[in-house]
């Protein structure tokens, strides 16, 4: 099956850049979508089809996708963007959805 | 706006069925796919499986012997059943909405259902 890999914390100043990294066998050909979770709330779609936002989530928020890393961005970041960040990809071999282990995102 | 309500009994004991539905509005259940999702406390998040709104359905392998997922397409909702529950499947069971499109992302979440398992 599926692995996705993800750091179990990732640590930034206010004001800074966040990388969250989700690794997966050649994961560059495949579509990655990005979930943010705040403690006691259900995920939020941040991120779709790699780099895609939602209507309502602001542009400080990117996403990349090549080779074997897809990466979530959070320019500038703010006290309100501490939570925890899912990477999830659709596995079409097995048609599975799959989650990497989340990330949680502290700021300093 | 779609909205996704999960209901259910809070508490079930080992060996029963935890039974949950989702009561989708807003928007028919007759497109799409539903599926269950779940989190125990303190960690991530794992998919249960999807039903498709022809009834098709997909689960994942390490539940796939316990969970049915099912439609009922007049009330437009959706209903999960996991057979011979142990403590290990206390978690918060949220239901979600996946596009059709190749990437089948989840833009629409229900506020969540903790179920525990104990006696």
């Amino acid at each position: 099956s599926y692995v996705l890999t993800q750091p179990p914390s990732v640590s930034v100043a206010p004001g800074k850049t966040a990388r969250i990294t989700c690794g997966g066998n050649n994961i560059g050909t495949k579509s990655v979508h990005w979930y943010q979770q705040k403690p006691g709330q259900a995920p939020e779609l941040v991120i779709y089809y790699d780099s895609d936002r939602p209507s309502g989530i602001p542009e400080r928020f990117s996403g990349s996708n090549s080779g074997n890393t897809a990466t979530l961005t959070i320019s500038r970041v703010e006290a309100g963007d501490e939570a925890d960040y899912y990477c999830q990809v659709w596995d079409t071999s097995s048609d599975h959805v799959v989650f990497g282990g989340g990330t949680k995102l502290t700021v300093l | 706006q779609v909205q996704l309500q999960e209901s259910g009994p809070g508490l079930v004991k080992p060996s029963e069925t935890l039974s949950l539905t989702c009561t989708v509005s807003g928007d028919s259940i007759s497109s799409y796919y539903w599926s269950w999702i779940r989190q125990p406390p303190g960690k991530g998040l794992e998919w249960i499986g999807y039903i498709y709104y022809t009834g098709s359905t997909n689960y994942n392998p390490s539940l796939k012997s316990r969970v049915t997922i099912s439609l009922d397409t007049s009330k437009n909702q959706f209903s999960l059943k996991l057979i011979s529950v142990t403590a290990a499947d206390t978690a918060v069971y949220y239901c979600a909405r996946q596009g059709v499109g190749g990437g089948r992302f989840f833009d629409y979440w229900g506020q969540g259902s903790l179920v525990t398992v104990s006696s």
